[in-house]
């Protein structure tokens, strides 16, 4: 499954850094999703993309910041992490948010680690 | 508001049938069935629709009792390639955001 893909799949980083997160989606799809998965935990919704906007920000700290250029890209850029925000991190997409209910498809994830 | 899945874990021989539950105390416009494997992306199942609309996929099917806002998944004669984690989300109006439950670990073994 190619539909979804993301890099980079690993990423360890310092609590000092700047580092972003890439997905890109080739299934013609007009939303987008980050989502958070930590170890015993829900998938939690981050940030939400309809046609380019942002739709939702689930309450999200501003050490991370969603970038949407276009409906096949989107970026998760990330400052000053703490420990906790160590997880995976899931980019997912799905036809539109509006009007409906529509499956997603998920991304393999990136494997965040802050040290 | 989480939605509750039950059972958490549960481990079965080849062939054998197990039901995955899903529950919600807000009324639900759909729920989401996604399987993820060890490593991997979750997979999408079936969405049900209110209106307590059954379907299937293979030999995995499912139901959503609209009165008692639950969703229920039928994994029949499970093959090995069935062990996952098991993901419900729903869904509480049409556009709104999924909210997913907490997994059940499926375990199929020989």
């Amino acid at each position: 499954e190619t539909g979804v893909t993301q890099t980079p799949r690993h990423l360890v980083m310092g609590m000092t850094n700047k580092k972003s997160l890439k997905c890109e989606q080739h299934l013609g799809h007009n939303a987008m999703y980050w989502y958070k998965q930590s170890a015993k935990k829900p998938l939690e919704l981050m940030f939400v993309y309809n046609f380019k906007e942002q739709t939702e920000n689930n309450s999200v700290p501003s050490r991370f910041s969603p970038e949407c250029p276009n409906s096949s890209h989107l970026f998760l850029h990330l400052h000053t992490l703490q420990p906790e925000d160590s997880a995976l991190y899931l980019c997912a997409s799905s036809q539109r948010t509006s009007g409906g209910s529509y499956e997603q498809y998920f991304g393999p994830g990136t494997r965040l680690t802050v040290t | 508001q989480q939605p509750v899945q039950s059972p958490q874990a549960v481990i079965l021989r080849e062939g054998e049938d197990a039901v995955i539950n899903c529950s919600s105390s807000k009324a639900l416009y759909s729920v989401h069935w996604y399987r993820q494997k060890h490593g991997e992306a979750p997979v999408f199942l079936m969405i049900l629709l209110k209106g307590g609309e059954q379907k299937g996929h293979e030999k995995i099917s499912a139901s959503f009792n609209e009165k008692k806002q639950q969703s229920s998944l039928y994994l029949t004669a499970s093959q090995l390639s069935y062990s996952g984690t098991y993901f419900c989300g729903t869904q509480e109006t049409s556009g709104s955001r999924l909210t997913f439950g907490e997994g059940t670990q499926l375990t199929v073994n020989p």
